[in-house]
């Protein structure tokens, strides 16, 4: 089955600057990979999602990149403020429904 | 507003008893997911349903079981907890390809 592997663990960025979050998923036939944040006691929302067809997204600041020949997918906050501190997690799925989820990564951002 | 609701935030048991969590949406939604979160592993499917009656294996589903009776509602049944089942339970409701969550329940078994 699908497997979603996320690095790093743990990410501490001073405010202002940027934070990348990159996953690695094993079947190819992975085509839509979601990115959710969870904050601190709160449930986990989606954040910006990429599908199989498309290179990158950006929303904002955060954008989404994907390489399906490397089959990785990266997360990029830009401007980071403290709020964008949570929990992230990456995901990948074949049908758009069932999700594998990765590890997760916690995000600090230091003011 | 989607509105995804577990009966129950915290909850304590004992090794061996039955527990239920409920989860009920507001949305029509078809497909709902049970999730297990903990630290370092992410979340992890237990089970979910696609419809009324129907239930699929997660990836972790064993020691759970689930019912979809109605199609608000989706059920994750532990019939004798265990030490290991010590988590947090976070349920899904998806809308278009969107996975709207629970606030969690979080289980202790002692």
């Amino acid at each position: 089955g699908e497997n979603v592997e996320q690095h790093p663990s743990t990410l501490s960025v001073q405010e202002g600057d940027s934070a990348v979050i990159k996953c690695t998923y094993s079947d190819s036939a992975s085509n839509y990979f979601p990115w959710y944040k969870q904050e601190l006691g709160k449930r986990p929302q989606l954040i910006i999602d990429i599908r199989s067809n498309v290179g990158e997204k950006k929303d904002q600041r955060i954008a989404v990149t994907l390489n399906k020949t490397a089959k990785h997918f990266s997360l990029h906050i830009t401007e980071t403020q403290p709020e964008d501190s949570a929990v992230y997690f990456c995901a990948a799925s074949k049908d758009g429904n069932k999700l594998v989820f990765g590890a997760g990564t916690i995000l600090r951002v230091k003011s | 507003d989607v509105k995804v609701t577990q009966s129950s935030r915290y909850l304590v048991k004992r090794t061996g008893e039955k527990v239920f969590l409920e989860c009920v949406q507001d949305m029509d939604h078809e497909n709902m997911f049970w999730y297990r979160q903990d630290p370092g592993l992410g979340l992890r499917l237990i089970y979910f349903s696609y419809d009324v009656k129907m239930k699929e294996k997660g990836d972790i589903p064993e020691g759970y079981s689930v019912s979809r009776e109605k199609k608000e509602r989706f059920s994750l049944i532990l019939e004798s907890t265990s030490t290991n089942q010590t988590s947090m339970y976070l349920c899904a409701s998806q809308g278009g390809n969107i996975q709207y969550f629970g606030a969690g329940t979080r289980l202790s078994v002692l």
